[in-house]
C-alpha cells in the first residue's frame, strides 16, 4: 500500500543546534517534494520545493535533500530558533499533479 | 495582500444538519482544493477543482459537496451524510511553486 512516514510524531532539539526531519515513502514515484510549515490552528505554509532530478535545495537555514533511490526526504534547519517550533509537513506531488501529505513532525526548538 | 480567506474560524453543526465552509481567494489561481486534517494523519483531499464549472472527487468526497460558479469562490457543504464532520477543515489554491492555504475552519458536531 502507499505511504508517507514522517520520522517521528514530535522531535525536541536545543536552539542552536541542527534539526533533522524524515519524510520515507512507499508505492509512489513522485515527481516533487514540497514542505510546509503549520502552526497550530493555522494553515500550512509553503517553505520549499525539491524535484526528482535535484539532490539538494537551500534555503536561507532550511535545506532539503531527496533521494529517490532510498525513497526518502531529508529536511534541515539549522542554528535552530526557538521561533522554528512547529509541525513541519512533507507533501508529495504525484500524478496528475496531486499531492499527498505526510502527517507531518511537531518540531520543538527550547531555549 | 492576495491570499486565501475562510470562514468562519469555528463553527459547530447539530446532528442531520448541513452547514457551508466559504472559502474565497484574491490570487487569480485556477485550481483550488479541499482538505480535511485530523489529528495523527495527513490531510486528505475531499473535492478539488481545476477551473471554474468543474470540479473532481478526491480521496474522501462521500458525506461532501461542493461547487465553483466563480473562480474565486470554492465553497464546500458538510452534509448530514458525513457521519464524522468533526475536523480542520484547509481550502488551499495551486501556484507554480506549491499550495497556498487559508487558516482554516475547525468544525465539531454538538
Amino acid at each position: 500500500s502507499q505511504k508517507i512516514e514522517q520520522n517521528s510524531e514530535a522531535l525536541n532539539i536545543q536552539e542552536g543546534k541542527t534539526a533533522t526531519l524524515t519524510c520515507n515513502y512507499t508505492n509512489y514515484s513522485p515527481a516533487y517534494l514540497q514542505w510546509y510549515r503549520q502552526d497550530p490552528g493555522r494553515g500550512p505554509v509553503f517553505l520549499l520545493l525539491i524535484r526528482e532530478n535535484e539532490k539538494e535545495k537551500r534555503k536561507e537555514r532550511l535545506k532539503v535533500t531527496f533521494d529517490t533511490t532510498l525513497k526518502q526526504s531529508l529536511f534541515h534547519i539549522t542554528a535552530s530558533q526557538p521561533a522554528d517550533s512547529a509541525t513541519y509537513l512533507c507533501a508529495l506531488g504525484v500524478r496528475n499533479n496531486d499531492m499527498r501529505f505526510g502527517a507531518g513532525t511537531r518540531l520543538t526548538v527550547k531555549p | 495582500d492576495g491570499g486565501i480567506t475562510q470562514s468562519p474560524k469555528y463553527l459547530f453543526r447539530k446532528e442531520g444538519q448541513n452547514v457551508t465552509l466559504s472559502c474565497e481567494q484574491n490570487l487569480n489561481h485556477d485550481a483550488m482544493y479541499w482538505y480535511r486534517q485530523d489529528p495523527g494523519q495527513g490531510l486528505r483531499l475531499i473535492y478539488y477543482s481545476q477551473i471554474v464549472n468543474d470540479f473532481q472527487k478526491g480521496d474522501i468526497a462521500e458525506g461532501y459537496s461542493v461547487s465553483r460558479e466563480k473562480k474565486e469562490s470554492f465553497p464546500l457543504t458538510v452534509t448530514s451524510a458525513q457521519k464524522n464532520p468533526t475536523a480542520f477543515y484547509l481550502c488551499a489554491s495551486k501556484a507554480n511553486y506549491g499550495y497556498t492555504f487559508g487558516s482554516g475552519t475547525r468544525l465539531t458536531v454538538v
